[in-house]
């Protein structure tokens, strides 16, 4: 069965730091997509970004860049010169092809507190 | 460009009695997923609507728990005799076409009961 872990329960950095967030994700199936999303303390999860599993080119936009390596199973996160609005929970989440929904299965969130 | 839409946002109900949310998805997308999130986790998989059918529920859906979407356009979820253990945020999802794979959230519809 699939399953993303995020063992980062919560991080805090000082404004401007670089910070780095952790997926790691488990599947059976070839065929997966793995997404990014952000909940602000107003509670609306925000997409961020989505791979497939068969393009692991890394992307960066703007500040924010992903790290997807197949051979550890991680799909990492990080932020570069972190801001005060970067205060979030973000969270990892996968669907595979083979369910034909394309449910998300999401990890337990990493809560990134930005301090100014 | 609307998102998507949740209705109610709050609901404050007493163990024992129905309650029905509403969700809007984006107009031109024909998937629909529930969710639901409970503090301090991540949302779990609920239901999925491929236009007006139902082709997916988690074993997380209860008896008590029914979904709907009758033209393939809003949805709805009915919790009835609600517990104690249901109180959560609702959340609903919707996206588009085959090739899009990336959800859209609504802003959730945050249960409790009392």
């Amino acid at each position: 069965a699939q399953k993303v872990t995020q063992a980062q329960t919560e991080i805090s950095v000082v404004e401007k730091e670089d910070v780095t967030l952790d997926c790691v994700y488990e599947t059976r199936d070839t065929t997966y997509y793995l997404f990014w999303y952000k909940q602000p303390p107003s509670g609306e999860l925000v997409f961020l970004i989505r791979r497939n599993s068969f393009d692991e080119q890394n992307e960066i936009s703007g500040r924010y860049s992903w790290n997807f390596q197949k051979s550890t199973s991680s799909f990492n996160f990080t932020i570069t010169a972190s801001q005060v609005v970067d205060s979030a929970v973000y969270f990892c989440a996968l669907s595979e092809a083979r369910a034909g929904s394309y449910q998300l299965t999401f990890g337990k969130g990493t809560k990134l507190s930005v301090i100014p | 460009d609307t998102g998507v839409s949740q209705n109610p946002r709050h609901k404050i109900t007493k163990r024992g009695q129905n309650v029905t949310f509403r969700c809007d998805p984006i107009s031109e997308h024909n998937r629909l997923y529930w969710y639901r999130q409970t503090l301090g986790q991540g949302p779990e998989f609920l239901t999925y609507f491929q236009n007006e059918a139902q082709l997916e529920k988690s074993r997380l859906l209860s008896d008590r728990f029914s979904a709907e979407r009758p033209k393939g356009s809003f949805s709805t979820l009915e919790i009835q005799r609600t517990e104690q253990g249901d109180s959560a945020m609702y959340l609903c999802a919707s996206r588009g076409g085959a090739a899009h794979y990336e959800q859209y959230f609504g802003p959730g519809t945050r249960l409790t009961v009392t």
